[in-house]
């Protein structure tokens, strides 16, 4: 299975608090990679990383952060969280093999 | 990336052939036809890839035309298990791999 975790699975917050949201992998993968899923949308890549303090926008970055300080895992932060955050958040790890995405179980948020 | 255009919705009998179709006229020659599949509320789930030849795994057959303007995975006997939304979605095997994600076509697998 990759060795993909995301945690916490679950998080409802209020409007204006910050959120970090944590992918981790076990198999030393070195691209990593955030999307989010609303209804209506397909998925869309928020940030994705290429290395250890190595990373990128995604097409929906705004209001985002991340971090990659080691290898196995890869942080998300919503500063100040608002509604329109409401999402599942999936991360990804890109395998050696295939050079396919290798998908998380997901993170629902709510922002109330 | 290419854009891809796939029906919106799909049924197929239980235990027959599912065939899904994607048209993808402006991709370009390094790119490659990858099909994902997110099951529910799950990640999506990687199925199979190819360039030019067709492919088949374990899962799924691909059958890239020889233009490669579109393609058409198989499920070759579709259980109840398959129904999910079906992403078609070309890129280029180097560089970082920004998927972009359609709106897919939903399979229904009918009992």
């Amino acid at each position: 299975d990759a060795g993909i975790t995301q945690s916490p699975r679950h998080k409802v917050t209020e409007t204006g608090t910050p959120v970090t949201l944590r992918c981790h992998q076990t198999e030393n993968h070195r691209y990593m990679y955030w999307y989010r899923q609303d209804p209506g949308h397909g998925l869309r890549l928020i940030h994705y990383s290429y290395g250890v303090k190595d990373t990128d926008k995604g097409e929906v970055s705004d209001g985002y952060s991340v971090s990659r300080s080691k290898t196995e895992d890869f942080l998300l932060t919503l500063e100040s969280a608002t509604s329109s955050q409401t999402s599942v958040y999936f991360c990804a790890i890109r395998t050696r093999d295939r050079d396919e995405q290798y998908f998380g179980p997901g993170t629902r948020l709510t922002v109330t | 990336d290419a854009k891809t255009t796939q029906p919106t919705s799909m049924d197929c009998a239980e235990g027959r052939a599912a065939n899904l179709p994607c048209n993808h006229s402006t991709i370009s020659g390094n790119e490659y036809v990858y099909w994902y599949r997110q099951i529910h509320s799950q990640g999506p789930q990687y199925i199979i890839h190819g360039l030019k030849n067709n492919e088949t795994n374990e899962m799924a057959s691909l059958i890239i035309t020889e233009d490669r303007k579109s393609s058409t995975l198989i499920l070759p006997h579709a259980t109840l298990r398959d129904t999910a939304v079906y992403y078609c979605i070309a890129h280029p095997l180097q560089g970082a791999q920004k998927l972009v994600f359609g709106q897919g076509t939903r399979l229904t697998i009918n009992p």
